[in-house]
């Protein structure tokens, strides 16, 4: 059974800061992972698809890897700023066709 | 595309009562996967659709839980009696045809459920 670790569970940063938020997985034999986000009440966001083939993806600020072999997966962050603030989730998605989710990163970025 | 529609985005119920929540997934989507979200447990896979057929339930609670997807454009979650313990946010995806790399999934806003 896929199982999905996101560390840190929680993260605290000045504005500015580059962040890195990881996301590690048990099976390596996947078809995609894909990054979320989540603000306090609502639903999820997609941010970035990395399809099994891919090394990584970026959207504006952000950047996303992917190294299926070691089963992990990291979300990079440049020039945090506190609109960045909200729940960040990974999910992966293997042979069952079930996106299987880590238990997310709480990120804040004060002033 | 309006995204994925979940209704009612908030729901209060005393216990014992039935509830049903709904779900309508991006058209053209053939898969469909219905989450609960807790502080303690997080997203959990309650059921997973493929072409209107339920494939894997196992992540359903008990018997008080039911799941139907009449057709590819209409889902219901079935809670029956409701308890407190049910209290949660119920997420509904939906990701497009075939089971490739690049199927990305959708997520809905969630209905909000308390059980009293």
């Amino acid at each position: 059974k896929q199982e999905v670790t996101q560390i840190p569970a929680a993260l605290s940063v000045p504005e500015g800061e580059n962040l890195v938020l990881n996301c590690s997985f048990t099976d390596s034999a996947i078809y995609n992972l894909q990054w979320f986000r989540q603000d306090p009440g609502k639903g999820l966001t997609s941010l970035l698809l990395i399809q099994s083939s891919q090394r990584e993806q970026t959207s504006g600020r952000l950047n996303a890897s992917l190294d299926k072999s070691s089963g992990r997966s990291t979300l990079y962050i440049a020039a945090s700023q506190p609109g960045d603030s909200a729940t960040y989730l990974c999910a992966v998605r293997g042979g069952s066709y079930i996106p299987t989710f880590g238990r997310g990163t709480s990120l804040i970025v004060h002033p | 595309d309006a995204g994925v529609i979940q209704s009612p985005r908030h729901e209060v119920t005393e216990m014992g009562q039935e509830v049903t929540l709904r779900c309508k997934p991006i058209s053209g989507h053939n898969s469909l996967f219905w989450y609960r979200q807790t502080m303690m447990r997080g997203l959990e896979l309650l059921i997973y659709f493929n072409n209107n057929v339920p494939i894997d339930d196992s992540g359903m609670p008990e018997d008080r839980f039911s799941a139907k997807m009449p057709n590819a454009s209409f889902s219901t979650l079935k809670i029956q009696p409701s308890e407190p313990r049910d209290s949660a946010v119920y997420f509904c995806a939906s990701t497009p045809r075939g089971l490739g790399a690049n199927t990305e999934a959708f997520f809905g806003q969630g209905t909000r459920l308390t059980v009293v």
